[in-house]
């Protein structure tokens, strides 16, 4: 089944505590991207990659981090978590650029005490 | 910078229509897509439009006008479970796969 998956699917941890959120896709695609979303904020970006070895900023990049080793997987790193880092996390990937279809993870509900 | 503006909420009642506009303010354009979201749930794409005109998908259609910076998403048929937020998002300039997306429309149908 054509799925992008996110791990974990819900976080609660600490101020300052590194951690990092998986996403993998297994439809073989160029693009992945994060979001965020906040109440009345919609989707906001925060970063994108283009194909392997190839990630750009979004539009809210600050405080996280990414990679993109292999195709298929495109993890978001916090290094440092702060409370309004508190948030739902989307991951999402599409074949071309990112405008047409883009496939959307589960979703990960973070919580930064 | 870009920028996409939706209405905020829409209710309409079952079986009835109803049109969902985003403006939309860019340096370039690249196409304007349609997704939506049920409460707490992953957004799934809906439409994408490139050029001008109507693209309709069943129940659902689709209209850009570039000339006007426009595009509007309608939805006709209204079930129950179309109750659900609908977000037009915008590429940020181009060579990019950077995305703007709108704060979303949240529409509510009611029997």
């Amino acid at each position: 089944e054509a799925q992008v998956t996110q791990n974990p699917r819900y976080l609660i941890t600490v101020t300052g505590k590194k951690l990092t959120v998986t996403c993998s896709q297994n439809m073989n695609h160029e693009y992945m991207s994060w979001y965020r979303q906040d109440p009345g904020l919609g989707l906001r970006q925060i970063y994108y990659s283009m194909n392997v070895e190839v990630t750009d900023k979004g539009d809210v990049p600050e405080g996280y981090k990414v990679s993109r080793k292999e195709k298929r997987n495109f993890p978001l790193i916090l290094e440092s978590p702060s409370p309004n880092q508190t948030s739902l996390y989307f991951c999402a990937s599409s074949t071309s650029g990112g405008l047409n279809e883009q496939f959307f993870g589960p979703g990960t509900r973070l919580t930064v005490l | 910078g870009q920028s996409l503006e939706q209405p905020s909420e829409v209710t309409a009642v079952e079986g009835a229509i109803v049109q969902i506009n985003c403006t939309y303010q860019t340096s370039g354009f690249y196409g304007l897509s349609w997704y939506q979201q049920h409460d707490g749930g992953a957004p799934t794409f809906l439409s994408y439009n490139a050029l001008d005109g109507l693209e309709e998908t069943g129940r659902f259609s689709s209209f850009l006008s570039r000339s006007d910076s426009y595009g509007y998403l309608l939805l006709q048929e209204l079930q129950m479970k179309d109750s659900a937020s609908y977000f037009c998002a915008v590429r940020d300039g181009s060579n990019t796969g950077k995305l703007i997306f709108g704060q979303g429309t949240t529409l509510q149908v009611k029997p």
